[in-house]
């Protein structure tokens, strides 16, 4: 069954420290991975789409990596502003082939930034 | 441009209840999702529906769910009879999608509405 794992669940970080987040997916035939932010109360808001392996993106202090196993969410000097949830999901061709537009999204890691 | 509007924000009801949840997608999208979401499980997708027809309603827990997209600017989400397990935050979005090769390609990315946050008593 296709899977998508978010490491950690939680992290905490003093501003200033960088880190990274974790996602790993077990999907075939991948078709894009796309992260997204969630604050408290709201729903997700989109940052990134990367659709193969060594495709980057970057906005503000945020940067994602594409592996063909797993994607990374780099953040370089840290912000309290950019404590919330961080959601992976991806889209795949299932194994009948068949249209798919479907995102199976992780369980995300909620961050905490503190000054 | 108005984003994807639901209603009501919150719901609070008894067992036994039924629930109707609404959402109005973006103008424009062809694409309309239903997503639920708890602590335990994260968020699930119950249905979507591409040019107001289901092609996925895999997610849906059972006969008590049902979703309808008479026109292209406006969906529902019921439940009936609700269950204290139905008790999450339900989300409504919506997209572009466009034929891609074998399989359509989510153009761009989803929006998501505000959610729906349901308690079942």
């Amino acid at each position: 069954e296709d899977q998508v794992t978010q490491s950690p669940e939680a992290l905490r970080l003093q501003e200033g420290e960088s880190s990274s987040l974790n996602c790993s997916y077990t999907v075939s035939g991948l078709r894009g991975l796309f992260w997204y932010r969630q604050d408290p109360g709201k729903g997700p808001e989109f940052l990134f789409t990367l659709y193969s392996a060594g495709e980057e993106k970057e906005k503000e202090r945020l940067k994602a990596t594409l592996t063909k196993k797993e994607s990374f969410l780099h953040i370089t000097a840290p912000k309290p502003e950019d404590s919330a949830t961080y959601l992976c999901a991806v889209q795949a061709r299932n194994n009948r082939g068949s249209t798919l537009g479907r995102l199976y999204f992780g369980r995300g890691t909620q961050l905490t930034v503190w000054p | 441009d108005a984003g994807v509007i639901q209603s009501p924000r919150h719901e609070v009801t008894e067992m036994g209840q039924e629930v109707t949840l609404r959402c109005k997608p973006i103008s424009g999208h062809n694409s309309l999702f239903w997503y639920r979401q708890t602590m335990m499980r994260g968020l699930e997708l119950l249905i979507y529906f591409n040019n107001n027809v289901p092609i996925d309603d895999s997610g849906m827990p059972e006969d008590r769910f049902s979703a309808k997209m008479p026109n292209a600017s406006f969906s529902t989400l019921k439940i009936q009879p609700s269950e204290p397990r139905d008790s999450a935050v339900y989300f409504c979005a919506s997209t572009m999608i466009t034929s891609g090769g074998s399989s359509p390609v989510i153009t761009g990315e989803l929006f998501f509405g505000e959610g729906s946050r349901l308690t079942v008593l």
